[in-house]
């Protein structure tokens, strides 16, 4: 069992936007900052929003992160194939003194 | 080009041992902040353990506390794991990660392509 909370799958077509929620505690995304990870099939994560919603260099500006309270999201636009993957949030937690990932959410572009 | 490559793992037996490297390439090493997160086979990502960038500070997840070490050899550009009492659950690949600045809260935001460890008899 994860300490954030993340819906296991969803899907969706070609050009559509999609949103994946992530919900934690007043001990990690309540206090501190949210980091969302994108992991193709057989490859090694990648960051993807840092900040709750700051995009690295390279990263589209169809990906888009958001946090309020003890809950965040990542929302992807314009859904295109190649978007079909895994996708973890993930913050640190002050009580734990380690960082928490949520279990992952498997994106599938129908 | 900034790269992690990681090597170590294998197949050992439950109670044994074994130490993951992670070599580093193309930044300044000592400057930041490394970690280790693994991913059992069809499951989710789990952080591991991060060490600060003059190896001084150490966080450790409760459930490998007291059996894995991380450890840095910053003339060497290298990270390593030390795993002791090693358990079936800690069967995973590990990737090591480079965090973005000197600060144990920020993003990871280089990973290697990891190391396979199986824990079997």
């Amino acid at each position: 069992q994860s300490v954030l909370t993340q819906p296991p799958s969803t899907s969706g077509t070609p050009g559509q936007r999609v949103t994946i929620s992530c919900s934690g505690s007043s001990s990690n995304i309540g206090s501190n900052n949210v980091y969302w990870y994108q992991q193709l099939p057989g490859t090694a994560p990648k960051l993807l929003i840092y900040r709750n919603n700051q995009r690295p260099s390279g990263v589209p500006d169809r990906f888009s992160g958001s946090k309020s309270g003890t809950s965040a999201s990542l929302a992807i636009s314009g859904l295109r194939s190649e978007d079909e993957a895994d996708y973890y949030c993930a913050a640190w937690d002050d009580s734990l003194s380690g960082w928490v990932f949520g279990g992952g959410t498997k994106l599938t572009v129908l | 080009e900034v790269q992690l490559l990681e090597s170590g793992g294998g197949l050992v037996q439950p109670g044994g041992s074994l130490r993951l490297s992670c070599a580093a390439s193309g930044f300044t090493f000592s400057n930041y902040v490394m970690t280790w997160v693994r991913q059992a086979p069809g499951k989710g990502l789990e952080w591991v353990s991060g060490i600060s960038g003059s190896g001084g500070r150490t966080y450790y997840a409760d459930s490998v506390k007291g059996r894995l070490t991380i450890s840095r050899e910053n003339s060497k550009n290298t990270l390593y794991l030390q795993m002791n009492s090693l358990r079936a659950e800690d069967t995973a690949v590990y990737y090591c990660a480079k965090s973005s600045s000197s600060s144990p809260y920020d993003a990871f935001d280089i990973w290697g392509q990891g190391t396979m460890v199986t824990v079997s008899s």
